[in-house]
């Protein structure tokens, strides 16, 4: 399977701090995406990084791919209480996009 | 921005019943899927489609589960008999080149169904 599996499952930190997500999968991709989640709504694509590359940013995040070690890491920079939210890493397998079980963060006031 | 839009949002419907759930996906796009979540779990394919047929579809997508295209712009999950486990927020996607090499797919609201 080349499913995602993020960790930690919840994480709570104080609005302000960083937070990192982390993400291992077992098989070789093309490529890892990052999609948000708020609850009860749709996936939101954050960002995506190709197996070639090994840090991508986008404003606040930051996307690192170590496919060594089969890992992903989503930075989230100077949290805001608009981060709280699911957050999952998804690969790419022919025409799909497989999901991790997502972490659950939550920013503190 | 364009987007996908699903309908209803949130539908109950009676053990046995059959459901259509709808959505329009973003006009250009070619690509289609549909998605589910069980209430606190990840996100499960069920099925992509593309050029008017089924390119692959999870083992979850059994024979209750059908998709059409019926026009230029709708894009239709059919659950023909409904159980107590279709309860999930189905998701409706579309891409305009497909998930191959990293495409984005884009993803509508959701629709809630639970199954009484």
């Amino acid at each position: 399977s080349q499913q995602g599996e993020e960790d930690p499952q919840a994480l709570s930190i104080q609005e302000g701090e960083n937070a990192t997500m982390n993400c291992s999968y077992k098989t070789s991709i093309n490529n890892l995406q990052w999609y948000r989640q708020n609850s009860g709504r749709g996936l939101v694509h954050l960002i995506l990084i190709r197996s070639n590359e090994r840090e991508k940013h986008s404003g606040r995040l930051r996307v690192t791919l170590d496919t060594s070690k089969k890992s992903s890491s989503l930075l989230i920079t100077a949290s805001r209480a608009a981060d709280t939210a699911s957050y999952f890493c998804a690969t790419d397998r022919d025409d799909k996009i497989i999901f991790g079980k997502g972490t659950r963060l939550h920013i503190l006031p | 921005e364009p987007e996908v839009t699903q309908t209803p949002s949130h539908q109950v419907t009676q053990m046995g019943q059959e459901v259509i759930l709808r959505c329009v996906p973003i006009s250009n796009h070619l690509y289609f899927y549909w998605y589910r979540q069980i209430l606190g779990q990840k996100v499960e394919f069920l099925v992509s489609f593309y050029n008017n047929e089924i390119s692959e579809k999870s083992e979850i997508f059994d024979d209750q589960f059908s998709v059409e295209r019926p026009d230029g712009s709708n894009f239709t999950l059919k659950i023909r008999s409904t159980k107590l486990e279709d309860s999930a927020m189905y998701f409706c996607a579309s891409s305009d080149q497909g998930a191959f090499s990293g495409n984005t797919i884009y993803f509508g609201e959701g629709s809630w169904l639970t199954v009484v």
